[in-house]
């Protein structure tokens, strides 16, 4: 079956630590994204990925980062940066032609 | 103001009966509109995807998207107790899927 998985589903940090949330897709999509959802705000851009090797920052990169070392993978770092880092993390992809992005199953990440 | 608005809800409306979820928009350069759905705890899902003005249907869904007005909806008849989700719209400017704007998305329960 083709699609976009993350893991972990649920994930617990400690303040001050970073943590590393995977995105990986088989669809063969050359361009990958990562959003964060909080209640009420919809879904907002923390970086996007067109092509492997390149990445561009998105509405909130502040206090994450990103690598696209292969183009099934676009795993995302929170780092200890990120001020308020709980919320419900979201991995997509798309063709890049057009604006049609497919979602992966969401990583609920709690600062503890 | 935000580019896109969308009502929170929650909507609440009896199996069967024909629901109407909405979104005003300000950017009057987005031709590109979608419709996802996305029950609790999971990834959105692209619904509808439609281009430029007009509507377009999908079984029991239709969306209509009137750009002279700035406002586009997504209607569902014959609602079942299974369409309880929530709704997000969004739109871009272009195919090439670098950026796509959502709503922060409508609560709707279709009670039994």
């Amino acid at each position: 079956d083709g699609g976009i998985t993350q893991s972990p589903k649920y994930l617990f940090r400690k303040e001050g630590q970073n943590v590393t949330l995977s995105c990986e897709q088989n669809l063969n999509h050359d361009a990958m994204y990562w959003y964060r959802q909080d209640p009420g705000q919809g879904l907002r851009l923390i970086y996007y990925s067109q092509i492997v090797n390149d990445f561009q920052k998105g509405d909130i990169a502040e206090g994450y980062s990103v690598s696209r070392e292969k183009k099934e993978s676009f795993p995302l770092t929170v780092t200890s940066a990120q001020k308020n880092p709980t919320a419900f993390y979201l991995c997509a992809s798309s063709t890049g032609r057009t604006d049609t992005q497919y979602f992966g199953p969401g990583t609920r990440l709690t600062v503890l | 103001q935000k580019e896109v608005e969308q009502d929170p809800g929650p909507l609440s409306v009896p199996e069967g009966a024909i629901v109407s979820l909405n979104c005003t928009y300000s950017n009057s350069a987005f031709q590109y509109f979608m419709w996802y759905r996305q029950y609790s705890r999971k990834g959105p899902e692209l619904l509808m995807y439609t281009y430029s003005s007009g509507n377009k249907e999908d079984g029991r869904f239709t969306a209509q998207v009137d750009k002279s007005s700035k406002y586009i909806s997504l209607f569902i008849r014959d609602s079942q107790p299974s369409d309880s989700a929530t709704y997000l719209c969004a739109m871009s400017e272009n195919s090439s899927a670098s950026k796509i704007i959502f709503g922060s998305g409508t609560r709707l329960s279709i009670r039994p």
